[in-house]
């Protein structure tokens, strides 16, 4: 595997359901980030993670929680989702802060459906 | 309040040509802006950036100048291949921070 990889692709879930979305980055880097796509919108970042440390949250409401057991890993936890919810959730990673031009490497997003 | 905006949703050209994205922001705290491009069911991918500091770089087909002055930039592609259709997304990342900023992107369709 190279790059960075999500799963699942696709997810359809009910608003009383929980699940997770997972996120592996194969580049070394040391941080993650979680965005969330919405139709006709600008990405919008939802939480940042340095050396698994979580440094930004974007006044997300708590049914999303993110975990970073490692560098390489990222999660997002789900439950009680709402309908307004549904959206393409991309995974991010780059080099720590102060790294770089900024450059983040996407992973391909899970499409989420909340029925 | 969106501090980084591409007005023009959509944009048609010929293969061959020049094609211009355009994107203009609002705050002066930026220092690296960014252009990605994205196909339908895949991530966006990382295309070139510029520092604040400079007004232009440039990477084989791609171009992208920087107009501090205007708070705009824009990306040139030329010549314009039928592969280059995709989504293309402006973003500019704060001063200090990882966070990026993201427009709303621009659909490029190359005609052949």
């Amino acid at each position: 595997e190279t790059g960075v990889t999500q799963t699942p692709r696709h997810l359809v879930m009910g608003m009383t359901n929980k699940k997770s979305l997972k996120c592996e980055q194969h580049l070394g880097h040391n941080a993650m980030y979680w965005y969330k796509q919405s139709a006709k919108k600008p990405l919008e970042l939802m939480f940042v993670y340095n050396f698994k440390e979580q440094t930004e949250n974007n006044s997300v409401p708590s049914r999303f929680s993110p975990e970073c057991p490692n560098s390489s890993h990222l999660f997002l936890h789900l439950h009680t989702l709402q309908p307004e919810d549904s959206a393409l959730y991309l995974c991010a990673s780059s080099q720590g802060l102060g790294s770089g031009q900024g450059e983040q490497y996407f992973g391909p997003g899970t499409r989420l459906t909340v029925t | 309040d969106q501090q980084v905006k591409q007005n023009s949703p959509s944009l048609s050209v010929q293969e061959g040509r020049i094609s211009i994205l355009n994107c203009d922001y609002t705050n002066s705290m930026f220092d690296y802006f960014l252009w990605y491009k994205k196909y339908p069911a895949e991530g966006p991918t990382f295309l070139i950036s510029i520092s604040s500091i400079k007004d232009k770089n440039e990477d084989g087909r791609f171009t992208v100048f920087l107009n501090k002055s205007a708070k705009h930039l824009s990306l040139h592609i030329v010549p314009s291949q039928p592969g280059d259709s995709a989504v293309y997304f402006c973003a500019a990342r704060v001063e200090g921070a990882q966070k990026l900023v993201f427009g709303q992107g621009t659909r490029l369709t190359i005609n052949p």
